[in-house]
């Protein structure tokens, strides 16, 4: 099956600067890399997504990059703001639809 | 983007009892559904791979007998877990998929005393 690794575990930010969470698998045949935001005792919300095609994609204040090569993705937050904190995690298909997580990452922005 | 629903919420049972947990697609239909199970401070793990109008696909130390899945629809899903314990407390949340990308319930709480 897939393995993903995450890092780092915790972030604290400023808020106005940059949070960038990194991400590793393990599987090559892996072709769907999305990334979810979890707020405590709800959902995950996807907030970006990337597929093995494209380099890189950018949505507002948020970026995702992959690197097939190396088999690595990450997540770029610009400018954060308070709302951003939450847990996000990283996570890569495997089997067709199925997803394997990351661990989570539990970004703090600091007023 | 599509639409999940999940009942109950929450719940709260006694040990030894067992407790369904239904999963819905409102607005599409799924012929794929995939439960995952989340304790406090970890990540999400996936239980199994619901599939319409066949048996599901169990994650490697899923009990099959203790979290009976039934996918009976292409727009419902439920999750029986058996005889549950204190340690089947968790948070349970569905997914439903559709090109690659899945589409999240909001969860069901479970404590069970």
């Amino acid at each position: 099956g897939e393995n993903v690794e995450q890092h780092p575990s915790t972030l604290s930010v400023q808020e106005g600067d940059s949070a960038v969470i990194k991400c590793t698998y393990s599987d090559s045949a892996s072709n769907y890399f999305p990334w979810y935001k979890q707020e405590l005792g709800k959902r995950p919300q996807l907030i970006i997504d990337i597929r093995s095609n494209v380099g890189e994609k950018k949505d507002q204040r948020i970026a995702v990059t992959l690197n097939k090569t190396a088999k690595h993705f990450s997540l770029h937050i610009t400018e954060t703001q308070p709302e951003d904190s939450a847990v996000y995690f990283c996570a890569a298909n495997y089997g067709n639809e199925k997803l394997t997580f990351g661990t989570g990452t539990r970004l703090t922005i600091i007023p | 983007g599509a639409v999940v629903s999940q009942h109950p919420s929450w719940v709260i049972c006694k040990s030894g009892t067992s407790v369904k947990i239904e999963c819905r697609s409102l607005d599409f239909q799924a012929t794929t559904m995939f439960w995952y199970r989340q304790f406090p401070k970890q990540s999400l793990m996936l239980m199994a791979t619901s599939n319409e109008g066949s048996k599901a696909t169990y994650e490697q130390g899923v009990e099959k007998d203790k979290f009976l899945i039934n996918h009976a629809s292409l727009t419902l899903s439920t999750l029986t877990v058996t005889s549950a314990h204190p340690e089947d407390s968790s948070f349970y949340i569905c997914s439903a998929g559709a090109d690659y990308e899945q589409f999240f319930g909001p969860g069901t709480r479970l404590t069970v005393l």
